[in-house]
C-alpha cells in the first residue's frame, strides 16, 4: 500500500497563476483533508470531505477550491495564486468518523511545498 | 478555536524526561497527538478522550484532565529518535472541527 500520495512535491509559480494539487489514498478511506502549515502556526485544515460527494470549508477556505473526484481522489485548487499561499500543503484521509466518536487517525501524505513568487 | 501549547520548544538531553502541555478554554471532546520529523508528515500517535484517561506508548504516554482541559504528553527516557515537532488536535464537542494546536519543538542530543 502506498498510503496516502501527493503530486507534485514542489511547485514555484508566479503570482496569479494557477494550478492543482493531486491527493490519492489506497486505504479506501470516506474521509479526505487538505491542510496548509506555516511556521509557527501548525496545520491549518484548508477544506475537508466527510466522504465521496461531499466538501465543507474548513479554518482558512479563501483562495482555494477542492474537487473530491471520486472515493480515493481529493484535489486542491489555487485559481490565482498569491505570495500568501506560499506554505507546505499536506493531504490526509481518515475512516468515516464512529457515530458518537472522536475523528478517526488521520494519515497524511509526504506534502507539496509551493512557493509563490 | 486553537489550543495552547507549552512550551514551544524545549533541548533533551538523551535519557532525559519531557513534557508537553495542551490547554483549552473551552471543554474538549477529544485530544490527539501527532509527531512530526523535519521535512516530513505528521505522524499519529494516540488518541485520548475526556474522562481523564491515561494512555500509553513504550515510553511515551498521555493524560487528559477534563477539569483542567489539558492533555499533557510524557516522554520518558527520551530517544535521539523523538526529535521533531509534536502537535495536539483538539475537538471540543462531538461533530465540532478538529483542530490542530501550533505545535512544540523538541530537540534530543546525544
Amino acid at each position: 500500500n502506498a498510503g496516502v500520495t501527493q503530486t507534485p512535491k514542489f511547485q514555484v509559480l508566479k503570482t496569479g497563476q494557477s494550478m492543482t494539487l493531486q491527493c490519492a489514498q489506497d486505504m479506501n478511506h470516506n474521509s479526505m483533508y487538505w491542510y496548509r502549515q506555516d511556521p509557527g502556526m501548525g496545520l491549518r485544515l484548508i477544506y475537508y470531505s466527510a466522504s465521496e460527494g461531499t466538501t465543507d470549508k474548513g479554518e482558512v477556505p479563501n483562495g482555494y477550491n477542492v474537487s473530491r473526484l471520486n472515493k480515493r481522489e481529493f484535489s486542491l485548487r489555487l485559481e490565482s495564486a498569491a505570495p500568501s499561499q506560499t506554505s507546505v500543503y499536506f493531504c490526509a484521509s481518515s475512516q468515516m468518523r464512529a457515530s458518537g466518536g472522536p475523528t478517526d487517525t488521520q494519515y497524511f501524505g509526504p506534502g507539496t511545498r509551493l512557493t509563490v513568487l | 478555536q486553537q489550543p495552547v501549547q507549552s512550551p514551544q520548544a524545549v533541548i533533551l538531553r538523551e535519557g532525559e524526561d519531557a513534557v508537553i502541555n495542551c490547554s483549552s478554554s473551552k471543554a474538549l471532546y477529544s485530544v490527539h497527538w501527532y509527531r512530526q520529523k523535519h521535512g516530513e508528515a505528521p505522524v499519529f500517535l494516540m488518541i485520548l478522550l475526556k474522562g481523564g484517561e491515561q494512555k500509553g506508548h513504550e515510553k511515551i504516554s498521555a493524560s487528559f484532565n477534563e477539569k483542567k482541559q489539558q492533555s499533557s504528553l510524557y516522554l520518558t527516557a527520551s530517544q535521539l529518535s523523538y526529535s521533531g515537532t509534536y502537535f495536539c488536535g483538539t475537538e471540543y464537542d462531538y461533530g465540532q472541527n478538529f483542530v490542530f494546536g501550533p505545535g512544540t519543538r523538541l530537540s534530543v542530543l546525544p
